[in-house]
């Protein structure tokens, strides 16, 4: 069955950019389905980030856009985040997950376990 | 952008009642609603979709209603391992998610 994996720097300085990858194992990501990032702040709700299909199409949160860039590896089977200048607010655990449905109006299933992400100096 | 409201914020129920999740969206999303269950330091998995499709191997006690902009979770027969919060998710023109309800066992 399909697995997701993150992967990434545990810490990152304010102001820097913040780059996780997303290692998709039991499923080729060019074979369909959509690819997200959601995150959720210590104690605090879920927020979904973004979404790419293996084509390169993304489709942002629009509070982020600014400042979020999706990309896919089909090669190596991954796709990853790359999110610039964070500040504290963006602390939190980052999951990848695979997407149902059509042109970033997605569901999610499965998760991976997750990854945290704190951001400080 | 979409707003997504569910209540109650948390709740505290017996094993054995029937439990209800309610979510309103901002606007009109038709039937594009998904709910979650995330346990204590747990991921979140998916129960329903498009309103009230039940996820293979999800428990029939689980059950979702409602068109946009209101919809409705149940739990049937509350279990212990039911204790969870529970999250509503809209994907038409934009994704958001609700507040979450925290499901407790008394």
């Amino acid at each position: 069955q399909v697995q997701l994996q993150e992967s990434g720097p545990g810490l990152v300085k304010p102001s820097e950019t913040l780059s996780l990858t997303c290692a998709v194992s039991g499923y080729s990501i060019t074979s369909g389905y959509y690819w997200g990032w959601l995150r959720q702040p210590p104690g605090k709700g879920l927020e979904w980030i973004g979404t790419i299909y293996h084509d390169g199409n993304t489709y942002y949160n629009p509070s982020l856009k600014s400042r979020v860039t999706l990309s896919v590896d089909t090669p190596k089977n991954q796709f990853s985040l790359n999110l610039a200048s964070v500040t504290a607010a963006d602390t939190a655990m980052y999951y990848c997950a695979r997407g149902s449905g059509w042109n970033g109006d997605n569901w999610f299933d499965p998760w991976g376990q997750g990854t945290q992400v704190t951001v400080s100096s | 952008d979409i707003q997504m409201t569910q209540s109650p914020s948390s709740l505290s129920a017996s094993v054995g009642d029937t439990v209800t999740i309610s979510c309103r969206a901002s606007h009109a999303i038709s039937n594009s609603l998904a709910w979650y269950q995330q346990k204590p330091g747990k991921v979140p998995e998916l129960l329903i979709y498009d309103a009230s499709t039940l996820r293979s191997g999800v428990s029939f006690r689980f059950s979702g209603s409602g068109s946009g902009p209101d919809f409705t979770l149940t739990i049937s027969s509350l279990q212990p391992e039911d204790a969870a919060t529970y999250y509503c998710q809209s994907y038409n023109s934009g994704l958001a998610f609700g507040g979450g309800t925290k499901v407790q066992i008394k």
